[in-house]
C-alpha cells in the first residue's frame, strides 16, 4: 500500500541558507500535517493543511512557511537556516472526515552547519 | 491545556516477561489519546488509540492500553515482549478530538534483552 512520501530523506545545509521539504501524502488524503523532532525530543506540531488551505498552526518559525497544491502534496520552506533547526521533519497524511488515522511518513533529516 | 507525561524515559525488559509503560495526560475535556511507535530510522506509527469508546483499547502487536480517568492514565500493556518490541514509544494527546495538533510526550526508550 502507497505510504506517506517524504523528500528528500537526508539533507545538509549551511547557516543562513533556504531548505525545501517535500511531502507526498498516501492518495485521497487530503489533510497534511508537519511535525518537527529536535535531537532526543518529542515531535512537535508545526502546521497543518487540508484541501489547500492552513488549518491549524504550532510552534512554527517565522521563517519558515508551508504550502499544500493543488495535487495535495505541501511543502515546507525553511529560509535562514540556524543550527537549532537540525531535526527531523515528519509529514503524516489523513482524510478530514471521519476522524481516520493520520499516517507519518519516513522523515527528513536535516542537518545545519 | 492538554499535556501527556511519560514517568519513565527508559525501560528495559527480558523478551518473554511483561511490557508497562506509563502515561498520564492531563485534558479539560474527554481526550483522544494515542500510543505510537517509532523504529530506528523509521516513521511513527500508531499502535492504538482511545476516542472515548471502550476504555481498554486493544491494538497491534498484542500491545493494549486502559484509559483510567479517575487516574488520568493511559498506560501501554504487552504480556510478553518480543526483541521487535525495541523501540521508541510516544503516548500523545490530541488537541482537537482528531488527528490534528497532536501533543506527544517525550517517549519511553523500550529496549529488549534476550
Amino acid at each position: 500500500a502507497a505510504g506517506v512520501i517524504q523528500s528528500p530523506r537526508h539533507l545538509i545545509k549551511e547557516k543562513r541558507e533556504t531548505a525545501t521539504l517535500k511531502c507526498y501524502p498516501i492518495p485521497r488524503h487530503d489533510t497534511v500535517y508537519w511535525y518537527q523532532q529536535g535531537p532526543g525530543q518529542d515531535p512537535q506540531f508545526l502546521i497543518s493543511f487540508y484541501e489547500k488551505m492552513q488549518s491549524d498552526k504550532g510552534s512554527i518559525p517565522d521563517r519558515f512557511s508551508a504550502q499544500q497544491f493543488s495535487d495535495y502534496h505541501s511543502e515546507l520552506n525553511m529560509s535562514s537556516l540556524e543550527l537549532g533547526d537540525s531535526a527531523l521533519y515528519f509529514c503524516a497524511s489523513s482524510t478530514r472526515t471521519g476522524n481516520t488515522e493520520a499516517f507519518f511518513g519516513q522523515g527528513t533529516r536535516l542537518t545545519v552547519v | 491545556a492538554q499535556s501527556v507525561t511519560q514517568l519513565d524515559s527508559h525501560v528495559s525488559v527480558s523478551e518473554g516477561t511483561p511490557v508497562l509503560l506509563r502515561c498520564n495526560y492531563s485534558s479539560s475535556y474527554s481526550p483522544s489519546l494515542f500510543w505510537y511507535v517509532q523504529h530506528p530510522n523509521k516513521g511513527l506509527q500508531l499502535l492504538l488509540k482511545y476516542t472515548s469508546a471502550a476504555t481498554l483499547v486493544k491494538g497491534i502487536n498484542g500491545f493494549e492500553a486502559e484509559f483510567k480517568k479517575s487516574e488520568t492514565s493511559f498506560h501501554l500493556t504487552k504480556p510478553s515482549a518480543h526483541m521487535s518490541d525495541a523501540a521508541e514509544y510516544f503516548c500523545v494527546v490530541s488537541l482537537s478530538g482528531g488527528y490534528n495538533k497532536l501533543i506527544f510526550g517525550a517517549g519511553t526508550r523500550l529496549a529488549v534483552h534476550p
